[in-house]
């Protein structure tokens, strides 16, 4: 069964509203969680670490006032596309692992993923 | 950067063999994984190898990993209709801790 699970699967919202997609870990401890976006018919782009309890790691392009990442427990990871506008429509998926940095354990297991669209 | 490639399409008729390669220029990945994405879906594991292994089998799927020449594959065996999806590889490299996807093969199984 899921491992991981991401809530909601879809949503649609207006522009310069808020969104906010929800990632938790079943079955074990996610001290990592790991945010990627997809774009149709691409691969994923990773977009943040998150460690819990400590801020998230942007990857170089990715403006982190515009996609704020709470990780406070180690269940649950948090994205959240703020002013969403119509070119943030896309497909974003966390994963999760126990472990961080040289410690990680892996496999990574993901979520079914969000399909945003914003109006 | 690291870097991860693979193939962006094969096609087999159902009941062969399909053989999907991926390369990568990470040496100090650890673990390379196959994930495999259903139309609108998340990603599915498949399997996963460790470095220091050069082959694992697991019911249709078999992983090899020339870790000489950076090289990747998933065979899947008696390839069923069901079958039919993007199959991404991915490469955890324990110097970025990170976890670096391909393009993904999308694999069409024909009648």
């Amino acid at each position: 069964g899921a491992v991981v699970s991401q809530h909601p699967s879809r949503v649609i919202c207006k522009s310069g509203t808020s969104v906010k997609i929800e990632c938790r870990s079943l079955d074990f401890q996610a001290t990592t969680m790991f945010w990627y976006r997809q774009f149709p018919k691409k691969s994923l782009m990773l977009m943040a670490t998150s460690n819990e309890g400590s801020k998230a790691t942007y990857e170089q392009g990715v403006e982190k006032d515009k996609f704020l990442i709470n990780h406070a427990s180690l269940t649950l990871s948090t994205l959240t596309v703020t002013s969403a506008h119509p070119e943030d429509s896309s497909f974003y998926i966390c994963s999760a692992a126990e472990g961080q940095g040289p410690k990680l354990r892996s496999p990574l297991h993901f979520g079914n993923g969000t399909r945003l669209t914003v109006t | 950067g690291e870097d991860v490639e693979q193939s962006l399409f094969l096609s087999v008729r159902e009941g062969d063999s399909s053989v999907i390669n991926c390369t990568y220029t990470d040496s100090s990945s650890t673990y390379l994984y196959w994930y495999k994405q259903e139309p609108g879906a998340g990603l599915q594991l498949l399997t996963y190898i460790f470095s220091n292994m050069d082959m694992k089998q697991d019911q249709r799927l078999t992983v090899l990993l020339n870790k000489k020449d950076k090289h990747l594959s998933l065979r899947i065996a008696d390839t069923q209709t069901g079958d039919s999806a993007i199959y991404f590889c991915a490469c955890w490299g324990d110097s970025s801790y990170k976890l670096i996807f391909g393009s993904g093969t999308r694999l069409l199984v024909r009648p």
